[in-house]
């Protein structure tokens, strides 16, 4: 156990919904990484934040948004949703040296 | 544009065997890991490089880390059954992780 935990552990939707998939990490972490695994694709990184605040961006949709509130969750909100959109999201968290990343058990979207 | 590449994809090998995974990656970067995944489960990290020359050790599994070749390598010693699993290394990017393919790993009784 890794100490990141992420809610829901699996999401059915139809295409067109919203949905948001939250993200708590270890105790004193505070910085959250999502990352989305996909089939074709493979892994690729979405968006990190910093106690708070965005510092880096990777190959997040427009449709995608994020956000790291003061309790240092974080959400992930994902609209419009598409067939292609269904995979494997997981978020990360690491201390302040950022040098490991430890990774949440994931959610699983199906989008149908 | 920073690239992971990693070969092999798959493999499939016997019990007991020796065998290495290679990850070379396009630009410079002095930090890379190595993390392994079962089938529908998260990401477990298994090591973490962070300089050149590097080597860490646990158990059968050893990486170690070249940055002027841009080269890591996973070597696993007298493989067991246990040790199926797929294995990504992935680099740092400015605070991103840009991951290789990962390489479906397949031990045989």
């Amino acid at each position: 156990d890794s100490g990141v935990t992420q809610t829901p552990k699996h999401l059915i939707t139809a295409t067109g919904q919203r949905v948001t998939l939250r993200c708590s990490p270890r105790s004193g972490d505070l910085s959250v990484y999502w990352y989305q695994q996909s089939l074709d694709q493979g892994l690729q990184f979405l968006i990190q934040y910093y106690n708070g605040e965005e510092r880096a961006k990777g190959n997040i949709l427009e449709r995608f948004s994020a956000q790291q509130f003061p309790d240092l969750h974080s959400e992930l909100n994902l609209s419009s949703l598409e067939l292609g959109d269904s995979a494997l999201y997981f978020c990360a968290s690491s201390d302040t040296s950022g040098n490991e990343q430890f990774f949440g058990p994931g959610t699983r979207l199906t989008v149908l | 544009e920073l690239k992971v590449e990693q070969n092999p994809l798959f493999l499939s090998m016997q019990e007991g065997k020796n065998y290495t995974i290679y990850c070379n990656y396009s630009t410079t970067s002095d930090r890379l890991y190595w993390y392994r995944q079962d089938p529908g489960k998260s990401l477990e990290s298994l090591f973490v490089l962070l300089s050149n020359g590097a080597v860490k050790q646990e158990g059968r599994l050893m990486a170690s880390l070249d940055t002027k070749a841009r080269l890591s390598t996973l070597h696993i010693t007298a493989a067991v059954h246990d040790l199926s699993a797929t294995y990504f290394c992935a680099v740092d990017s400015n605070y991103q992780l840009i991951w290789g393919a990962g390489t479906k790993l397949i031990i045989k009784p």
